[in-house]
């Protein structure tokens, strides 16, 4: 089983809608969660961390659940500067990033 | 920008022959984490290192080993190169281990034929 799945998509939307997409995890020991970004062909950037409580950075919300072992991403009004594959990733105690294989998300005008 | 940077951008090699590629880390991060990224798929935790010494190992051969200088750059040397190799490989520097916010460099792409 791997340590990160997502569902790759893709998720084609129009700009201005919502869209929302999960990834799991099988590590109960997983530490910090994150979901970075990645344009095609160019270094995965940190879009933002996620924690317990839920967090929101602008449009973008994440959520944890850490029952369930799945974290979400929420990105509402999209725009078409939002088209790229979103990395779910995972920490574990020995500070080794464990990236999921990513969401595509593509927003058309 | 990360201030990451990593050469060569591109690279082709042929099977059974070596490589290294090398990445600059942030001035003051003491610690690099090496990725490899196959098409299609998620970055893939190589081993990082922390002051020079190795800190941690994902699943990779031995013949995968590395590099860690006092002046924040650091080296990924493959050996014995399969085609299979072939990905995008990155480098991502921290401030030190316990930070797990990582800044990325653009990457290095190797072929191998």
């Amino acid at each position: 089983r791997k340590e990160v799945e997502q569902d790759p998509g893709p998720f084609n939307v129009p700009e201005g809608a919502t869209v929302a997409f999960n990834c799991t995890y099988s590590n109960s020991a997983s530490q910090s969660f994150f979901w970075y970004r990645q344009d095609c062909r160019k270094e995965p950037k940190l879009l933002m961390s996620v924690y317990s409580s839920g967090n929101e950075d602008g449009r973008f919300t994440a959520q944890l659940n850490r029952a369930s072992q799945y974290i979400s991403l929420l990105i509402r009004d999209s725009k078409l500067s939002d088209s790229a594959t979103y990395l779910c990733v995972v920490a574990l105690n020995d500070y080794k990033l464990s990236f999921g294989a990513g969401t595509t998300v593509t927003v058309r005008a | 920008e990360t201030g990451v940077t990593q050469s060569p951008t591109h690279l082709i090699k042929t099977r059974g022959q070596q490589v290294t590629l090398r990445c600059s880390s942030q001035s003051g991060h003491n610690t690099v984490s090496w990725y490899q990224q196959a098409l299609g798929q998620g970055p893939q935790f190589i081993f990082q290192y922390y002051r020079e010494e190795e800190n941690g190992r994902g699943n990779f051969p031995p013949r995968f080993s590395g590099l860690q200088f006092p002046n924040y750059s650091s080296e990924l040397n493959v050996n014995a190169l399969e085609l299979d190799d072939s990905a995008l490989y990155l480098c991502a520097s921290s401030e030190d281990p316990g930070q797990f916010e990582q800044y990325f460099g653009p990457g290095t792409r190797l072929t191998v034929t």
